[in-house]
């Protein structure tokens, strides 16, 4: 089982819309969450961390419940510039801090 | 606003020769990293390295593969004899990370390299 699972989509949604994306994690020892963003051919960018209270930013709500291990995240009133890639990432303690990336969910927003 | 660079941006060698990746993290960062990402695939953790010397490194990470911090700035990775399965985007990170920070990885644009 992959340690960090998306659907990969790609979601197709018109300019407007609001989209949801969903990931679970299988090592309940992971510590961290977060919300990374690709580009086509770039560096992952950090969106937003993932916090156990829910966080909110702008039109970006990402949600946390360590029970199910279960990650989401929400944009509201999708944009052109938030088609990308976006990835659900867990951090965990082995030997050292390091981040785990899922593969990812393509959001294609059209005009 | 700091950034980690990376050099070169694309390599193209042939496979069984040796490449050096650069890349100079954000000063004030104590923690180092290698990722790996090959085309339509996730982006995979090679190694983390803290102190001068490796911390962690995954299985990928084998004895084809090294790293070192050779001056105050810089942070390369070799790859001793290249494969064509070595062919991938190669990101280098930092990060500052203290048990009450973000634990936010910062990544570089990433090292294209391609081995035919």
């Amino acid at each position: 089982r992959k340690e960090v699972e998306q659907d990969p989509g790609p979601f197709n949604v018109p300019e407007g819309a609001t989209v949801a994306f969903n990931c679970t994690y299988s090592n309940s020892a992971s510590q961290s969450f977060f919300w990374y963003r690709q580009d086509c051919r770039k560096e992952p960018k950090l969106l937003m961390s993932v916090y156990s209270s829910g966080n909110e930013d702008g039109r970006f709500t990402a949600q946390l419940n360590r029970a199910s291990q279960y990650i989401s995240l929400l944009i509201r009133d999708s944009k052109l510039s938030d088609s990308a890639t976006y990835l659900c990432v867990v951090a965990r303690m082995d030997s050292s801090y390091k981040l785990i990336f899922g593969s990812g969910t393509r959001l294609l927003v059209r005009p | 606003e700091p950034e980690v660079t990376q050099t070169p941006s694309h390599q193209v060698t042939q496979m069984g020769q040796e490449v050096i990746l650069r890349c100079v993290p954000i000063s004030n960062h104590l923690y180092f990293y290698w990722y790996r990402q090959i085309l339509g695939q996730k982006v995979e953790f090679l190694v983390s390295f803290y102190n001068n010397e490796i911390s962690e490194k995954s299985e990928i990470f084998d004895d084809q593969f090294s790293v070192e911090r050779p001056d105050g700035s810089n942070f390369t990775l070799k790859i001793r004899s290249t494969k064509l399965e070595d062919s991938a985007m190669y990101f280098c990170a930092s990060s500052e990370f203290t048990l009450k920070g973000t634990g936010e990885l910062f990544f570089g644009e990433g090292s294209r390299l391609t081995v035919l």
